[in-house]
């Protein structure tokens, strides 16, 4: 089952912040997030494992609460470079997945000068 | 920075035709996924190969599909006979493990656009 983003959309000036969310209904072993422009691949921006340990881009932060599966993705001071469409994917709890990822269904964040 | 290729770019293709979609992906890395994104759409996963067999794999990828390394470095999708529903971006993404056997993130390819005519 694939997870829910929140927001669907976003727009934004440049400078202003913007949360993106992610839902899981089932237990997570890490949720990854990808930003992708269009016509372009998705460009990993931050991994966030069970058990707390958080990697990614230096001016991006995120949370994972594993108790409530969810994450939520912070873009502070947005600049233009962040419009896209940001894409969480999650990989289930239980050891046999292999690295699945089940991507939502994109949040399109859209940054004004 | 070490990064993820496909070939080709694009293909275009009659329906009922065999394709071959190619990765090399990051060298050091051990897990590798094929996903696909039907334009708009979101991106959902194909397979995973580790350890030189299929690892996982979802609905869509059925009789008509096969993954393969050959060589040690290419990893390969082909579809045995196209349909015009398998017209979309498909991408390879590779990703490497730490020692204990904690998956870290995952990295995309460009892509390869296939058009089923």
């Amino acid at each position: 089952q694939q997870p829910v983003q929140s927001p669907q959309a976003v727009i934004l000036r440049e400078g202003e912040d913007a949360v993106i969310n992610c839902s899981s209904s089932k237990a997570l072993y890490s949720v990854h997030w990808y930003r992708q422009k269009h016509g372009e691949a998705p460009v990993f921006l931050m991994i966030l494992l069970k058990g707390g340990e958080q990697k990614g881009h230096e001016k991006i932060s995120a949370s994972f609460n594993e108790k409530k599966q969810q994450s939520s993705l912070y873009l502070t001071a947005s600049q233009l470079s962040y419009s896209g469409t940001y894409f969480c994917g999650t990989e289930g709890a239980g050891g046999t997945s292999y690295g699945k990822l089940t991507f939502g269904q994109g949040t399109i964040l859209t940054v004004h000068p | 920075e070490p990064e993820v290729t496909q070939t080709p770019s694009h293909q275009v293709t009659q329906m009922g035709q065999e394709v071959i979609l190619r990765c090399v992906p990051i060298s050091n890395h051990l897990y590798f996924y094929w996903y696909r994104q039907i334009l708009g759409q979101k991106v959902e996963f194909l397979v995973s190969f580790y350890n030189n067999e299929i690892s996982e794999k979802s609905e869509i990828f059925d009789d008509q599909f096969s993954v393969e390394r050959p060589d040690g470095s290419n990893f390969t999708l082909k579809i045995r006979s196209t349909k015009l529903e398998d017209s979309a971006m498909y991408f390879c993404a590779s990703g490497s493990v730490e020692r204990g056997g904690r998956r870290n993130e995952q990295f995309f390819g460009p892509g390869t656009r296939l058009t089923v005519l």
